[in-house]
């Protein structure tokens, strides 16, 4: 069965810069959140898009945007990259807002700050 | 913002015990959801129980949910070295919305 895809899976980048990290959720999934979890820390919810539309808004500081395309597919760009931005950055895709649907995960992006 | 703490916060034991891990909460919640993490790889679902749910099993895996106490119970019977992982109980925020709401999680070690 399809999973949820995120890439790039490894990124790199220097203090300042920019960086756009991609997902793309399970087929017919049109729900997408977004969660960032620091080195030894458990996941914190960012940012979530229903129908294309912000859903709900967590931890998400303002140097970070996140928006959700036709194709149910969400990108998420972080801006003026700061050393603590450094984490694993999480998608997951679930059918519907049922307060019950399970939230599938994807493998995660990691991203280092330099 | 954390929800609640994860009991313990590391747990060795031998293969074939059983192991248990806690979670508290801190508000009214429509479900309570428990997740494995291998090293620094993604969530994997394990089981989800509703708030009007007492217990639930799945193959080795039972949870128990406390709405009186904002508690749950993961139970892992039979462990086996492959079980080894980090733990992680969730929360959806209630009235909030359904955001994940994530406790720190139980690290779990299991040798042979």
């Amino acid at each position: 069965a399809a999973g949820v895809i995120q890439s790039p899976r490894h990124l790199i980048k220097e203090k300042r810069e920019t960086a756009t990290l991609k997902c793309y959720p399970i087929p017919r999934h049109d729900t997408v959140y977004w969660y960032q979890q620091g080195p030894g820390q458990d996941p914190q919810f960012l940012i979530s898009f229903y129908e294309k539309m912000q859903s709900d808004k967590g931890s998400i500081p303002d140097r970070f945007s996140a928006q959700q395309f036709s194709d149910y597919h969400s990108e998420l760009n972080m801006s003026s990259l700061e050393l603590g931005d450094s984490a694993l950055y999480f998608c997951a895709s679930s059918f519907g807002r049922n307060i019950y649907n399970e939230q599938f995960f994807g493998p995660g992006t990691r991203l280092t700050v330099l | 913002s954390q929800q609640g703490e994860e009991d313990p916060q590391a747990l060795s034991i031998q293969e074939g015990e059983n192991a248990t891990m806690n979670c508290s909460y801190k508000t009214s919640i429509n479900n309570l959801q428990w997740y494995r993490q291998n090293s620094g790889r993604g969530l994997v679902h394990l089981i989800l129980i509703r708030s009007n749910e007492r217990e639930k099993h799945s193959g080795r895996l039972r949870v128990t949910l406390d709405t009186s106490k904002k508690s749950s119970s993961l139970l892992i019977t039979a462990s086996r070295a492959a079980d080894t992982a980090s733990y992680f109980c969730a929360t959806d925020a209630g009235q909030a919305g359904t955001a994940l709401i994530f406790g720190k999680g139980t690290t779990l070690s299991v040798s042979s």
